[in-house]
C-alpha cells in the first residue's frame, strides 16, 4: 500500500485568505489527482498531474507536482465560501487502483 | 450524459445481516471501482472490476465481495455486518483500460453520490 499523507487535516479560514494544502508520500507515482468532495456527494476530479515539476492552474487554484513525483500541493488564492469541502489527493501507478489520502477538510467563512 | 448512479442512498442494518449495494456506471465505462469512506480511515479501495472480472482488490476481509454484469453494472455485498462497516460506500466508473481511453488516460474516476450504510 502506498500511503499518501495530507496536511493539514482541517483548515478554517475567512473569505479572501490564501491557503496551501499538501500531499506527501514516500512512493513515486506516475500520476496524481486532486478531488474535491462536498457534503452528501461523491468526489469530483479537479486536476491530474503527470510530470515532475508540473504546475497547473484552475482559476484560483494552483496545483504543483513535486520534481520527484512523490508529493503535490494545492494553493488556493482568495478563498471563497464555495471552496468549502474535502480536498483529496490520489496517486496512481500505471493508472490502476488509486490510493487516496485522508483529505483536508476546508471551511471558508464569509 | 447520466452520471454514476448508486442505490440505495441510505440504509440501516443490524449486526449479522448482509447488504447488497448497486452501481450503474456512466455509459461506455467498463471499469467500476468501489471505495469505503469513513472519517477515521478516509477513502479506502475495496475492489475494481473490468469486463466482469475483478482486476484489483484492496485489503478487506472476504465478507466484502462484488461482481460486475455484462452491461458493466456492478454490485457489492457485505455479509455478516459489523458495527465497523458503517460507512459511505462510493462507486466510481472510468474509461481506464478501455480502448476509448487512449494512452493518455490517467484513470479519472467519476464517483456516484454513495450509499450511506449504518449498522446498528
Amino acid at each position: 500500500t502506498q500511503l499518501l499523507e495530507q496536511s493539514p487535516q482541517f483548515l478554517s479560514i475567512q473569505e479572501g485568505e490564501n491557503l496551501t494544502v499538501y500531499c506527501n508520500s514516500s512512493s513515486v507515482f506516475s500520476s496524481l489527482q486532486w478531488y474535491r468532495q462536498e457534503p452528501g456527494e461523491g468526489p469530483v476530479l479537479l486536476v491530474t498531474v503527470v510530470t515532475g515539476g508540473e504546475v497547473k492552474k484552475l482559476k484560483r487554484l494552483t496545483f504543483q507536482f513535486g520534481d520527484a513525483r512523490k508529493d503535490s500541493s494545492l494553493h488556493i488564492t482568495a478563498a471563497q465560501p464555495g471552496d468549502t469541502g474535502l480536498y483529496l489527493c490520489a496517486g496512481s501507478n500505471s493508472g490502476y487502483a488509486l490510493n487516496f489520502g485522508k483529505g483536508t477538510s476546508l471551511l471558508v467563512t464569509p | 450524459k447520466a452520471g454514476v448512479t448508486q442505490t440505495p442512498r441510505y440504509l440501516i442494518k443490524t449486526r449479522g445481516q448482509q447488504v447488497t449495494l448497486s452501481c450503474s456506471p456512466i455509459s461506455g465505462h467498463r471499469s467500476v471501482s468501489w471505495y469505503q469512506q469513513t472519517p477515521g480511515q478516509g477513502l479506502q479501495f475495496l475492489f475494481e472490476y473490468f469486463s466482469e472480472t475483478q482486476r484489483n482488490k484492496g485489503n478487506f476481509p472476504g465478507r466484502f465481495s462484488g461482481r460486475q454484469f455484462s452491461n458493466s453494472r456492478s454490485e457489492m455485498n457485505v455479509s455478516t455486518l459489523e458495527l465497523g462497516d458503517s460507512a459511505l460506500y462510493l462507486c466510481a466508473s472510468s474509461l481506464l483500460g478501455s480502448r476509448l481511453a487512449g494512452l493518455a488516460n490517467t484513470g479519472e474516476l467519476f464517483f456516484g453520490e454513495g450509499s450511506r450504510l449504518t449498522v446498528l
